[in-house]
């Protein structure tokens, strides 16, 4: 069965400055990698995703990540945070070519920009 | 285009009732799925539907199930609740199933059981 994992509960930065937040995976074959970000009282939105190809996924609101697949790693990144990118951030992970295969969630990293 | 629409937004239910959750799809989507979220447990999985058959479940007693009708338009049901199904109820729609389609996400029911 595929997992993910978040290793930190929070993350906190500096506006300004480049954010990191880590996600590592484990899953039987080739993953499907996401990132969502939810805000308060609101749903997940979709950031980005990694399917195949380049390992550096770029994504909404200046966001990317990168795939790593000797460390089973997919770190959400950004050079400049913003204080409106405080929120909670979720990974997730379903295995490729498994159409019946449900999207795993971590248990998120809650992201606070101090301004 | 109109995304993902969980009605009720929020509502307060008492122990042992029961509860229905609806969701609307994004236009054209078909596989429709359903999560718990809780502070203490994060996003659980509960069950996936395509073409009105469901194709994934969660760990969750048979007190949760849904279903999903032919507009793709779904519905979910706790029966007998417990205080600790109080949690915001996540429904997510995907145009197709696997495969690494995106799931898009409504904003949720909150549920509190007193």
């Amino acid at each position: 069965a595929q997992s993910v994992a978040q290793p930190e509960d929070q993350v906190n930065v500096a506006e300004g400055n480049p954010l990191t937040v880590k996600c590592t995976y484990s899953v039987s074959g080739n993953p499907y990698l996401f990132w969502y970000v939810q805000y308060p009282n609101r749903g997940l939105q979709f950031l980005l995703k990694y399917i195949t190809g380049d390992n550096l996924v770029k994504g909404s609101y200046g966001f990317e990540a990168e795939f790593n697949k000797s460390q089973t790693s997919f770190h959400l990144k950004k050079p400049s945070a913003l204080v409106s990118d405080s929120a909670l951030y979720f990974c997730a992970v379903s295995r490729a070519k498994e159409r019946d295969d449900k999207i795993i969630f971590g248990k998120g990293t809650r992201l606070h920009i101090l301004p | 285009k109109a995304g993902v629409t969980q009605t009720p937004r929020y509502l307060i239910k008492t122990r042992g009732q029961q509860v229905t959750l609806s969701c609307s799809p994004i236009s054209g989507h078909r596989s429709v799925s359903w999560y718990q979220q809780t502070p203490g447990q994060g996003l659980q999985f509960l069950f996936e539907y395509f073409s009105e058959t469901q194709r994934n479940k969660g760990n969750f007693p048979g007190r949760f199930s849904g279903r999903q009708f032919s507009n793709s338009r779904s519905e979910m049901n706790v029966s007998t609740l417990e205080l600790g199904d109080s949690a915001l109820y996540l429904c997510a729609s995907s145009f197709g199933q696997g495969y690494g389609n995106t799931i898009y996400f409504g904003e949720g029911s909150w549920l509190t059981v007193v």
